[in-house]
């Protein structure tokens, strides 16, 4: 079993909608999560985090995250066009070094 | 500010040749790490180093080599290419002390193929 996993897509949905990305994971020592967004021939560029569990809201942005379930999401509302981008979920421990999902290319469509 | 900043941006080698990349962390940031993204799939953790030194290491074979400078910046060395080895390079830049990975800035990547 692979530590994270996160569907590849991709994931299509017309403007305005409401986005849903999911990972679990395994390791259960994972403190830190977050979501980074890539887009094309970009390096990732974080756009939240979370320490534990809990939610955490940003703009149209929330990230949850679910312990009990080894469960997180990134929730985006009102998308636009230009959220179209690959999404990864990533995780840590302390200062220890990231583990990343495969990413989950997602598309907007005007 | 510059931000994290990667040389070169795209490379082409042959198999068995080796390689050098380099990366230059944001400005008061003194750790670098370094991602290989293969296509298709998510960064994978190469090393890190922090004080010159290599402060942890991902699943790497030796062929993969670094170094970090008294100016913190780094390079990472390639010895003895494969076709596999074909892959995006990342670096990423943060401050010791604090949340390390979840304040990391990420460079624009060195687009490595291997022929």
């Amino acid at each position: 079993q692979k530590e994270v996993e996160q569907d590849p897509g991709p994931l299509s949905v017309p403007e305005g909608a409401i986005v849903s990305l999911n990972c679990t994971y395994s390791n259960s020592a994972f403190q830190y999560f977050m979501w980074y967004r890539q887009y094309s021939r970009k390096g990732p560029e974080l756009l939240m985090y979370t320490y534990s569990s809990g939610n955490k809201e940003d703009g149209r942005f929330t990230a949850q995250v679910d312990k009990s379930s080894k469960y997180i999401s990134l929730f985006i509302r009102d998308s636009q066009p230009s959220d179209s981008a690959t999404y990864l979920c990533a995780m840590s421990w302390r200062d220890d070094k990231i583990i990343f999902g495969k990413g989950t290319r997602l598309h907007i469509l005007p | 500010d510059a931000g994290v900043t990667q040389s070169p941006t795209h490379l082409i080698k042959t198999r068995g040749q080796q390689v050098t990349l380099r990366c230059s962390p944001k400005s008061g940031h003194d750790t670098v790490s370094w991602y290989q993204q293969a296509l298709g799939q998510g960064p994978q953790f190469i090393f890190q180093y922090y004080e010159e030194e290599e402060r942890q290491r991902g699943n790497f074979p030796d062929r993969f080599s670094g170094h970090q400078f008294p100016n913190y910046s780094s390079e990472l060395n390639v010895n003895a290419l494969l076709l596999g080895d074909s892959a995006l390079y990342l670096c990423a830049s943060s401050l010791s002390g604090t949340m390390v990975n979840t304040e990391a800035f990420f460079g624009q990547g060195t687009r490595l193929t291997v022929v």
